[in-house]
């Protein structure tokens, strides 16, 4: 079944806003991961957070946690242009062979 | 630094013809490798993983299979596509530990 599920499915945004994007996950795991996905290009890892983690920071870009929910958000501050991608959350549940991705989120950021 | 190299980029192929993608990775050693398939405008979905030479795990039962004839190289195949075989294929790599997955830049697929 699916493990991450991204919300909103699409968002649309002005240069310099921010954009916040939601991964909810069903079981129990051992890290969450972001990453970045360019039209018809691979995904790029943006940034990890372990289980024990609340919170992490890389950049413009802020991460949250919250293992009682089973969510996670990723804030991307002061957007640009180039933000423009798909993002997707994805779960390790602690074996580190099947990561489980969502989705993802569209995001546009239009100059 | 890790690389993935995969070929081709882009592929037409007729139903029923066989399909061989390869994917070669440089910059490290021992890596686990994966075969992802993703539908348009949808996540990822895994097909195979490897953890070592000639040892393939498959996650979903479908007529593709794939092999790890050397520690850096991953071959996905299939002896007859079908139309629902369409997709961008990408193959990525992790190292030892909760590392994560490093892709490279897809095949596109297209079974017609």
């Amino acid at each position: 079944s699916q493990q991450g599920e991204e919300d909103p499915q699409a968002l649309s945004i002005q240069e310099g806003e921010n954009a916040t994007m939601n991964c909810s996950y069903k079981t129990s795991i051992n890290n969450l991961q972001w990453y970045r996905q360019n039209s018809g290009r691979g995904l790029v890892h943006l940034i990890l957070i372990r289980s024990n983690e609340r919170e992490k920071h890389s950049g413009r870009l802020r991460v949250t946690l919250d293992t009682s929910k089973k969510s996670s958000s990723l804030l991307i501050t002061a957007s640009r242009a180039a933000d423009t991608a798909s993002y997707f959350c994805a779960t390790d549940q602690g074996y580190g062979q099947n990561f489980v991705f969502g989705p993802g989120t569209r995001l546009s950021v239009l100059p | 630094s890790q690389t993935i190299h995969q070929w081709p980029a882009t592929l037409v192929q007729p139903v029923g013809s066989p399909l061989s993608l390869e994917c070669t990775v440089e910059g490290t050693s021992n890596p686990n490798l994966y075969w992802y398939r993703q539908a348009a405008g949808r996540g990822l979905q895994l097909l195979f993983y490897s953890v070592g030479i000639g040892q393939i795990s498959s996650e979903v039962p479908q007529n593709l299979s794939a092999s790890r004839p050397q520690d850096r190289q991953f071959i996905l195949s299939s002896k007859k596509l079908l139309l629902s075989d369409s997709g961008f294929y990408l193959c990525a790599l992790t190292g030892q530990g909760y590392s994560p997955l490093h892709f490279g830049n897809g095949t596109r697929l297209t079974v017609t």
